[in-house]
């Protein structure tokens, strides 16, 4: 069964803080994403990862980086927390078409 | 996503149709997606179209594309409690998918 594990399903974090966010896959895919999830604003994309040390920016970057050192591990930093980062973190992963997404159950943050 | 459009919620009675309603921008799409997501857990595929299809049926689930229109939906026959869930569409997007702000799907007794 093809499985994308999210390391914390729950993270309490204060601002200034620095946060890692960690994901694995095992379903050997090469493309890897990380998505924050709001209510009434859907899943935005954050960074995304085709490949091992390659990255590229998504559509919301600012105050985000992320570190693909192994294939199977794909992790989102927060160099110094912000209380509006506060938000449900979704990390996915895809083959190389890009068919199909698999989800993490997702990490929940809260910044104080 | 701003350029994928969907109706926040959704109220339907147990045992009838769901419809669920989408519009999306990039015509360049390859595929166009259906995710479920239930209380707690990530999203999770339900269904696919390929653009150059018009109509996808997967046992209760039926999907529409009017890529005229760029419109897609999906309805969901004899609806179930269990079908209770926030339903996003996604279209592809120069590889990423870009989803909407998701249906909250209720089903009432």
């Amino acid at each position: 069964d093809v499985k994308v594990t999210q390391s914390s399903r729950y993270l309490v974090k204060r601002t200034g803080e620095k946060v890692f966010l960690e994901c694995v896959q095992d379903m050997d895919h090469e493309n890897m994403f990380w998505y924050r999830q709001d209510p009434g604003l859907g899943l935005r994309l954050i960074y995304f990862s085709y490949d091992v040390k390659m990255k590229e920016k998504g559509d919301i970057p600012e105050g985000y980086s992320v570190s693909r050192e192994k294939k199977e591990r794909f992790s989102l930093i927060l160099e110094s927390a912000s209380t509006n980062q506060t938000s449900m973190y979704l990390c996915a992963s895809a083959g190389t078409e890009n068919e199909k997404l698999f989800f993490g159950s997702g990490t929940q943050l809260s910044v104080l | 996503g701003e350029d994928v459009e969907q109706s926040l919620f959704l109220s339907v009675r147990e045992g009838d149709s769901s419809v669920i309603n989408c519009t999306y921008t990039d015509s360049s799409s390859t595929y166009l997606y259906w995710y479920k997501q239930e209380p707690g857990a990530g999203l999770q595929l339900l269904t696919y179209i390929f653009s150059n299809m018009d109509m996808k049926q997967d046992q209760r689930l039926t999907v529409l594309l009017n890529k005229k229109d760029k419109h897609l939906s999906l309805r969901i026959a004899d609806t179930q409690t269990g079908d209770s869930a926030i339903y996003f569409c996604a279209e592809t997007n120069d590889y990423k998918l870009s989803f909407g702000a998701g249906t909250t799907v209720t089903v009432r007794a």
